[in-house]
């Protein structure tokens, strides 16, 4: 069965700190994909990254970071020198051998606020 | 940029009436998906759509639930007879599947920015 589990439900830091948002997923494939995506309080859903299951290379963009392991099943999210501007709430979600018609299930999302 | 549209941004409806959540998906996307998340939960996949029909759906997806695409344009989910429960934020996604030569598709789903439905 595929899950997606975010234990942090609400972290709170002070702007400039880093902060890790950790996400581990269950799957039975071997071919998937891994998301983050990120929900302002405006509602909307803001795709931030997309990972496939071959690539474990991390990535950096900006001040976001992430972080893929297959040998724990994670797939981690560092945000460095925070901003008020990254309060929100962050989901990571995974998709099972993606041909189009794979449903995207997430996780229930880390909370994160942003302190001035 | 190509985007997901839906509309209304917000209905308000009285329990027991219909209403008819409308997207327009991304041209050439031939892939379309409801997802629903109730307030502070987590976002629930309802069904997924392709070659008009429904390729999924989940257990939320009952009876009262009905989706369609009526013309070249519009992808829409009906629910028949509305209940408290359903009040929560519907968002619609689409995508357009290609295949790379590692048998992984190189698109993904691009989501609609939700209709909130209360259902009073």
């Amino acid at each position: 069965a595929q899950k997606v589990t975010q234990a942090q439900t609400e972290i709170s830091v002070v702007e400039k700190e880093d902060v890790t948002l950790d996400c581990v997923y269950e799957t039975r494939d071997t071919t998937y994909y891994l998301f983050w995506y990120k929900q302002p309080p405006s509602g909307e859903l803001v795709f931030l990254i997309r990972r496939n299951s071959f690539d474990e290379q991390n990535e950096i963009s900006g001040r976001y970071s992430w972080n893929f392991q297959k040998s724990t099943s994670s797939f981690n999210f560092t945000i460095t020198a925070s901003q008020v501007v990254d309060s929100a709430v962050y989901f990571c979600a995974l998709s099972e051998a993606p041909q189009g018609d794979d449903k995207i299930i997430f996780g229930k999302g880390t909370r994160l606020h942003i302190l001035p | 940029e190509p985007e997901v549209t839906q509309t209304p941004s917000h209905q308000v409806t009285q329990m027991g009436q219909e209403v008819i959540l409308r997207c327009v998906p991304i041209s050439n996307h031939l892939y379309f998906y409801w997802y629903r998340q109730i307030l502070g939960q987590k976002v629930e996949f309802l069904v997924s759509f392709y070659n008009n029909e429904i390729s999924e759906k989940s257990e939320i997806f009952d009876d009262q639930f009905s989706v369609e695409r009526p013309d070249g344009s519009n992808f829409t989910l009906k629910i028949r007879s509305t209940k408290l429960e359903d009040s929560a934020m519907y968002f619609c996604a689409s995508s357009s599947p290609g295949v790379a030569t590692s048998g992984v598709s190189t698109d993904t789903q691009y989501f609609g920015p939700g209709t909130r439905l209360t259902v009073l």
